[in-house]
């Protein structure tokens, strides 16, 4: 499986800021993707990032509040814009290898305050 | 939509002993995926074993093995010979159609008694 490093690990930020947070994989990968962990909650997909085009946005979730790049096939990055105490959760990326099989990174931890 | 449920917030098992991890799932499609990820409070996920609906024969990964149903629309994670390290959250989760998300149950906490 491929090795996926986010960063930060974790970040307190204030509430009307904004935070990008880097998914690096060490190999090129069809497909990324960013999810949502809210405190005590299961994962929840915000999009699919997609190589050289807009990303792909679940229902629920917009381009302005979660605006997603992928400049090339071991990148993306997902910024958390305007934030909010209810932005407070962990976002983690995931790669999906050819075995149509999706490993994560170790998760950024968000704090608004 | 497909949907995974996971209806035990919470087991227990003894060092050594053997448990069973429920989930159901619903959907309308004949070829998918379905995984076991655990997250222990490193919070990293972590994959345990993945099936694919294709295929009749459970899968198994050492000593984590599932009991898939495709009838009943049930996979189950059996984990045997139980270590203080299995102490995780075990989420099920399914994959299928064109775009490859993954639809989570809401977890089962497992905590391993020495």
């Amino acid at each position: 499986s491929a090795v996926i490093s986010q960063k930060p690990s974790r970040d307190i930020c204030q509430r009307g800021t904004s935070l990008t947070i880097q998914c690096q994989v060490d190999s090129q990968v069809t497909m990324m993707f960013w999810y949502r962990q809210q405190p005590g909650q299961s994962l929840t997909l915000i999009a699919t990032a997609n190589q050289g085009s807009e990303a792909t946005y679940e229902s629920g979730f917009v381009i302005d509040k979660f605006p997603i790049s992928r400049p090339n096939l071991t990148f993306s990055t997902l910024t958390v814009s305007n934030m909010s105490p209810e932005d407070s959760s962990i976002y983690l990326c995931s790669v999906m290898t050819g075995t149509d099989t999706q490993y994560f990174g170790p998760g950024t931890r968000l704090t608004v305050l | 939509a497909q949907t995974v449920t996971q209806s035990q917030p919470e087991m227990s098992v003894q060092e050594a002993e053997t448990v069973t991890l429920s989930c159901t799932y619903d959907t309308s499609e004949s070829d998918y995926y379905l995984f076991w990820y655990k997250q222990p409070p490193s919070r990293q996920m972590i994959l345990v074993i993945r099936q694919e609906a294709y295929k009749q024969q459970n899968a198994t990964e050492n000593r984590f093995s599932v009991n898939f149903q495709k009838a009943a629309k049930s996979f189950s994670l059996k984990i045997s010979d139980s270590q203080l390290g299995d102490a995780a959250m075990y989420f099920c989760a399914y994959s299928g159609g064109s775009n490859y998300k993954l639809t989570f149950g809401k977890g089962t906490l497992l905590t391993v008694n020495p």
